[in-house]
């Protein structure tokens, strides 16, 4: 079965620190991989997606991710972080095989999420 | 151009009432996919519309439906409320695919069940 892990559920970084949040995937082909933000009380922000070809992709808020296809991972980085960055983040993969559609349907499989503190 | 908006944003039920939420994706878009959120499970997969059809379900209860409109407005329905029924219900539209294009979230309806 597709699965997302987030094996970090909990991290803590100084404002200016850099930032790794760590993302491995289990699916049977090459994957569409997603990193979405959660402020407090909001719905979800598309940080950035990758559907194919350069593995290391640029998004928004000056986020990046690689995906390392060896490791099964997209692990999603920044170089300097900001106290807004504090959120709830979540790593998705998708199209997923859906069990009891009988065929290949498209959903996003979500990660747990990894929470975010930024201490001044 | 609108982000998607629900309504409502807080609900609060009690156990064997039912409750409708609405969600009004971006124009345009013809997908709807609904999500349940809570601090336990996560994000998980309710079901997709797609041209006034439901073309993927998770795993939940029957107690759980929905439907699209002409107009890709969507409304998802929880009967028979349980206390586990208690979770933050976001919707997320896109243009035809919730995989190969990007979804787009909405706020969230947070409902409470007592």
């Amino acid at each position: 079965a597709q699965s997302v892990t987030q094996p970090d559920i909990h991290i803590t970084v100084s404002e200016g620190a850099s930032l790794e949040l760590r993302c491995n995937y289990s699916y049977g082909a090459t994957p569409y991989l997603f990193w979405y933000v959660q402020s407090p009380g909001q719905g979800l922000q598309l940080l950035l997606k990758y559907f194919s070809g350069d593995t290391l992709v640029q998004g928004i808020k000056g986020f990046e991710a690689e995906f390392k296809r060896s490791q099964s991972s997209f692990n999603l980085r920044k170089p300097s972080v900001h106290w807004s960055d504090a959120a709830e983040y979540f790593c998705a993969v998708g199209p997923t095989l859906l069990s009891n559609s009988g065929g290949s349907n498209y959903k996003l499989t979500f990660g747990k999420g990894t929470l975010l503190t930024v201490n001044p | 151009k609108a982000g998607v908006t629900q309504t409502p944003r807080y609900l609060i039920k009690t156990r064997g009432q039912q409750v409708t939420l609405s969600c009004s994706p971006i124009s345009g878009h013809r997908s709807v996919s609904w999500y349940q959120q809570t601090p336990g499970q996560g994000l998980q997969f309710l079901f997709e519309y797609f041209s006034e059809t439901q073309r993927n379900k998770g795993n939940f209860p029957g107690r759980f439906s929905g439907r699209q409109f002409s107009n890709s407005r969507s409304e998802m329905n929880v009967s028979t409320l349980e206390l586990g029924d208690s979770a933050l219900y976001l919707c997320a539209s896109s243009l035809t695919t919730p995989a190969a294009d990007t979804q787009y979230f909405g706020p969230g309806t947070r409902l409470t069940v007592l």
